[in-house]
């Protein structure tokens, strides 16, 4: 099975910050990776795919880099909307989900 | 617009039975692969199953395997998983996702459902 690892589990920054959270695949996945943005009570929603590629109607402070093994979703400009739970997920084979990264603003 | 309504869900004994059903709407149901994720309370995302959109192929987390078994009817634009051999750590939140392609089991998911629980306690 394909794990993966993703960190900081929790961040906390300003709004306007610059904010990056990693996930490490335990094998090449190419760039079959997604990223999800989950708020309380309510079901994730796809941020990006593929990667770097962004869904559409997701705010372009958001985006995605990597490939292999190493990935990042970078958020550009911190926004109060922000704050949410994010989980990166591999599709490369079956799918796979990080543990999440909490986002808090200061 | 994509519309996924999960029910079934419930409150069950260890080693009982439960169905789930998801309901498709706003897109070719026909079409494209589906799948269960579930959420333990306060935990992750796990993905339990997938089934290709002809019904032909279906997968399963290790987890889940010899217990449960997705299904779909194209006809009603339904995605089913009946679990069996229910354990305590069953017990989550059920979401119905949509493949976001339709040519790979192996996909990102761009619809989910709303969720139901599943809660296995005696």
């Amino acid at each position: 099975d394909i794990q993966m690892t993703q960190s900081p589990s929790t961040l906390s920054a300003s709004v306007g910050d610059r904010v990056a959270i990693t996930c490490r695949a335990s094998q090449s996945i190419s760039s079959w990776l997604a990223w999800y943005q989950q708020k309380p009570g309510k079901a994730p929603k796809l941020l990006i795919y593929k990667a770097s590629t962004l869904q559409t109607g997701v705010p372009s402070r958001f985006s995605g880099s990597g490939s292999g093994t190493d990935f990042t979703l970078t958020i550009s400009s911190l926004q109060p909307d922000d704050s949410a739970v994010y989980y990166c997920q591999q599709y490369d084979r079956y799918s796979t989900f990080g543990r999440g990264t909490r986002v808090e603003i200061k | 617009e994509v519309h996924l309504f999960a029910s079934g869900g419930g409150l069950v004994q260890p080693g009982g039975s439960l169905r789930l059903t998801c309901v498709a709407s706003g897109f070719t149901f026909s079409t494209y692969p589906m799948g269960w994720v579930r959420q333990a309370p306060g935990k992750g995302l796990e993905w339990v199953s997938g089934i290709r959109p002809t019904a032909g192929s279906t997968y399963y987390a290790d987890s889940v395997k010899g217990r449960f078994t997705i299904s779909r009817d194209n006809s009603k634009d339904t995605l089913y998983l009946q679990m069996n051999s229910l354990r305590a750590e069953d017990t989550a939140i059920y979401y119905c996702v949509k493949s976001s392609t339709v040519t790979d089991i192996n996909a990102a998911f761009d619809s989910w459902g709303q969720g139901t629980m599943v809660t296995v306690s005696s």
